[in-house]
């Protein structure tokens, strides 16, 4: 398997809820990556997971939370969420994440609507 | 901390014709620039990537330059086809860390039949 694959394709959730996104990799890749992307916007950096623990958060606010079960599988827990939050949320995938010059293979992504 | 500008915002070329999209970086320790392709609604998808130790890399109809001294790189993509328009975004990976990459703004390519 060399995808890295991501369900739901599309969420619309409101303010109230809770919900979550799911990303997995059969490529036996230690490093898992959260990007939010905003329309006609380069990927933005929200998390890195490297051998399965949290290495990078990029000051994301704590409505999101993620969460790395085993080296396959990476979940991003959403809740009480604003209608900025709106956006292409992708995963993707390393070699590695220690150090530089991995090269990461993004997921589909899930098109979150907040309402 | 590292910042990568990217030029042309927008590229509308004639299909058969050369395309290029420049970006330049910040921070002289980086050390992996990759690009990649966008289509709409789609996956950004890595199409190709050039290390510092490395001066050019082509693969078929797309080729990477670097130049480390000025601290740009570039996309060069010949004999475009209609099925090359996207958006591509340029990344540059400073040293060490966890292998973070650092985007540009991106270039949308139109090429017309």
């Amino acid at each position: 398997d060399t995808e890295v694959t991501q369900t739901p394709k599309h969420l619309v959730m409101g303010m109230t809820n809770k919900k979550s996104l799911k990303c997995e990799q059969h490529m036996g890749h230690r490093a898992m990556y959260w990007y939010k992307q905003k329309a006609k916007k380069p990927p933005e950096l929200m998390f890195v997971y490297s051998y399965e623990k949290l290495s990078i958060n990029e000051s994301v606010p704590s409505r999101f939370s993620p969460e790395c079960p085993n080296s396959s599988l990476l979940n991003l827990h959403l809740h009480a969420l604003q209608p900025e939050d709106s956006a292409l949320y992708l995963c993707a995938s390393s070699l590695s994440g220690q150090g530089s010059g991995y090269e990461q293979y993004f997921g589909p992504g899930t098109r979150l609507t907040v309402t | 901390g590292e910042n990568v500008e990217q030029h042309p915002s927008t590229l509308s070329v004639q299909e058969g014709d050369s395309a290029v999209i420049k970006c330049t970086y910040s921070d002289s320790a980086s050390n992996y620039f990759p690009w990649y392709k966008q289509e709409l609604g789609k996956r950004p998808q890595l199409i190709i990537d050039i290390r510092s130790n490395v001066g050019e890399k082509k693969d078929q109809r797309i080729a990477v330059t670097l130049n480390k001294t000025a601290k740009h790189f570039s996309l060069h993509i010949t004999e475009t086809q209609p099925e090359d328009s996207a958006v591509y975004f340029c990344a540059a990976a400073p040293s060490g860390g966890y292998n973070k990459l650092i985007f540009g703004a991106g270039t949308r390519l139109a090429v017309h039949p």
